[in-house]
């Protein structure tokens, strides 16, 4: 079945230093969406990328989707307590996976003051 | 706010007793999916309705059934709970194309002692 793997699985930075996250799949996806999960909270969506090579900004985020449709990023600039929590990548696949996402596992940052 | 409303917040059950969680969706949305995540893991889709119907169903035992109402409200039903039933329980809500992402309740918390 359709499988995303997201690194690195925590990533501590100190408060001003840029963040980046990577989603993998093994198969070709119709779009990748972008959630941000707060510790307690529930995940709240960042955006949903469709294009091949997409890039969009948000701010200090920059998404990125790969060429080939297999992979996708985000990267923070300058990172802020605020930014807190943990990045999900959540495709819709192909064949049959449309409508329902797939989280990774995510990756967990936390920001040093 | 009209966003997606869950109940109840904390749960505690006991092994081999039947659980009905709900979730009121946000307003204009009338695609609901049902996530299990369990501590320190991304959500794991469980089913997706739309029209009333499931439609879509992850690797979930039939343990695991839902329901959906003609006001899009949904249920999930768990049976024959297990120790290993326990965690968060969200539920997500999209309009018809999904393109704004979803949106995603504070979830009901279930512990089964």
């Amino acid at each position: 079945g359709q499988q995303v793997m997201q690194i690195p699985q925590y990533q501590h930075v100190q408060e001003g230093e840029d963040f980046t996250t990577y989603c993998n799949s093994s198969t070709t996806l119709s779009n990748i969406q972008w959630y941000k999960q707060r510790p307690g909270g529930h995940p709240v969506f960042l955006i949903q990328l469709v294009k091949s090579g997409e890039v969009k900004k948000q701010k200090r985020l920059t998404f990125q989707f790969g060429e080939a449709k297999k992979n996708s990023s985000l990267h923070i600039t300058a990172t802020q307590t605020t930014d807190v929590g943990t990045y999900f990548c959540a495709p819709r696949g192909y064949g049959g996976s449309q409508g329902n996402l797939i989280f990774g596992k995510g990756t967990k940052l936390s920001v040093k003051p | 706010d009209a966003g997606v409303t869950q109940s109840p917040t904390h749960l505690i059950k006991t092994r081999g007793q039947q659980v009905t969680l709900r979730c009121s969706p946000k307003s204009g949305h009338d695609t609901v999916s049902w996530y299990q995540q369990a501590l320190g893991q991304g959500p794991q889709f469980i089913f997706q309705y739309y029209e009333e119907e499931e439609r879509q169903r992850g690797n979930f035992p039939d343990r695991f059934s839902g329901h959906q109402f003609p006001n899009y409200s949904s249920e999930l039903n768990v049976n024959a709970l297990l120790l290993g039933d326990s965690a968060l329980y969200l539920c997500a809500s999209r309009d018809r194309g999904g393109a704004r992402g979803y949106t995603f309740g504070s979830g009901t918390r279930l512990t089964v002692v």
